[in-house]
């Protein structure tokens, strides 16, 4: 069965510092990978996926996330964080069954302190 | 468009009580999720829809029904609630084979004492 574990529950930061928010996944299949994020009080938005073909997927808001065959990783970065990004996120695998669901981690709190 | 509506966004029900959360989208999306958010648990699936008429169980449905009688909507019901159930609830929706991830409600923040 799949699994995503979230390596850290809170990660505390400095403005303008750079973020890596670790994400390992267990799977004995193809997969598809994303990240949500969920600012206080919201329900998730879909921050970046990686699906198939170049292993670094970008978003619009400067997070990219590098998919790792070897070690089942899909770790997110951000080479300079904003207040802004003070958020949970989320890693999620998808399921084989090809039903479009999806195992989440734990989830991560990102703290930006300015 | 409105995308995933959900209501109550806040409800508190005493033990035993029975409730209807509502999830809508307008998106003509095919395939509906509901999941439970809890502290440090992450999200877990209660049940999904891949279509209008059909429904099945994800990995936490013990306590919950759904029924999908429209494509639009995709209600959770709770027959009698329990303090176990006090969380917080997502619906989700999804058009397959285009990438873009699920849409989600704004959720629904449920306590039973």
């Amino acid at each position: 069965a799949q699994s995503v574990t979230q390596l850290d529950s809170q990660v505390p930061v400095f403005e303008e510092a750079p973020v890596e928010l670790r994400c390992n996944y267990s799977s004995s299949v193809s997969v598809y990978l994303f990240w949500y994020v969920q600012y206080p009080n919201q329900g998730l938005q879909l921050l970046l996926k990686y699906l198939s073909g170049s292993t670094l997927v970008e978003s619009i808001n400067g997070f990219e996330a590098e998919f790792n065959k070897s070690q089942t990783s899909f770790h997110l970065r951000k080479p300079s964080v904003h207040i802004s990004d003070t958020a949970e996120y989320f890693c999620a695998v998808s399921d084989p069954s090809n039903t479009g669901k999806l195992i989440f981690g734990q989830g991560t709190t990102l703290q930006v302190k300015p | 468009n409105a995308g995933v509506t959900q209501t109550p966004k806040f409800r508190i029900l005493k033990i035993g009580q029975s409730m209807t959360l509502q999830c809508t989208q307008d998106m003509n999306h095919n395939y509906m999720y509901w999941y439970r958010q809890d502290p440090g648990m992450g999200l877990k699936l209660i049940y999904y829809s891949v279509g209008a008429g059909i429904t099945d169980k994800g990995e936490v449905p013990n306590g919950y029904n759904v029924s999908r009688s429209t494509t639009e909507d995709f209600p959770l019901r709770l027959e009698l609630a329990a303090p176990s159930q006090t969380s917080v609830y997502f619906c989700a929706s999804l058009r397959v084979r285009t990438g873009h991830g699920y849409t989600f409600g704004s959720g629904t923040r449920l306590t039973v004492v």
